[in-house]
């Protein structure tokens, strides 16, 4: 059981637009800030969104993330089948004083 | 270029021990936390570990807490993690992670594999 709640699946359609939430409480996504990974079959994750809503450096701004009260919500527009990942929202926990995860989201694009 | 290269992953039997290293170029080693996550076959991201750049301050996960040690020689830019009496369930690849800021991991490792069965 994850820290971090994300739904298992998501999918739409290509060139449609997919959000994928990730819910915490105030020990973590409430008072931190958050990050989303993606990760392709077989690959290390990799970094898409930072402090919450910002993309390093060579991310596209297809990828975009918003933080309300102790939920996050990862947005990826203009979808195309190299999007299909597994989606990993982290952040730190002050209560377990501890790095955390949600349980993936797998993106399917149709 | 950032590198991370981890290495030290096996086989190892229930309760035995393993030291995994990770290998930093291409960045200051010295002015990053650093961390390591683990993934079991089939499973999610599981953060393990997370040092300072000093190595002064460690943090653990409570599944792995009093059982594996992190640490760093910044004079070789190096990352460890000294992993003792091993469990199936850390049957896991392993990645070091660098932290970009405050506990968002911009670069990582390829991964190492470590499976401890009989």
């Amino acid at each position: 059981q994850s820290v971090l709640t994300q739904p298992p699946s998501v999918s739409a359609a290509p060139g449609q637009k997919v959000t994928i939430s990730c819910s915490g409480s105030s020990s973590n996504i409430g008072n931190n800030y958050v990050s989303w990974y993606q990760q392709l079959p077989g690959t290390a994750p990799k970094l898409l969104i930072y402090e919450n809503n910002k993309r390093p450096s060579g991310i596209p701004d297809r990828f975009s993330g918003s933080k309300s009260g102790t939920s996050v919500t990862l947005g990826i527009t203009g979808l195309q089948t190299g999007d299909e990942a597994d989606y990993y929202c982290g952040t730190w926990d002050t209560s377990l004083n501890a790095g955390v995860f949600g349980g993936g989201t797998k993106l399917t694009v149709l | 270029e950032v590198q991370l290269v981890e290495s030290g992953g096996g086989l190892v039997k229930p309760g035995g021990s393993l030291r995994l290293s990770c290998a930093a170029s291409g960045f200051t080693f010295n002015s990053h936390s650093m961390n390591w996550v683990r993934q079991a076959p089939g499973k999610g991201l599981e953060w393990v570990s997370s040092l300072d750049s000093s190595g002064s301050n460690k943090y653990y996960a409570d599944s792995v807490k009093g059982r594996f040690t992190i640490s760093r020689d910044n004079a070789k830019n190096s990352l460890y993690l000294q992993m003792n009496s091993l469990r199936a369930e850390d049957t896991a690849v392993y990645f070091c992670a660098r932290e970009l800021l405050s506990e968002e991991f911009d670069y990582w490792g390829q991964g190492t594999l470590v499976t401890v069965s009989s």
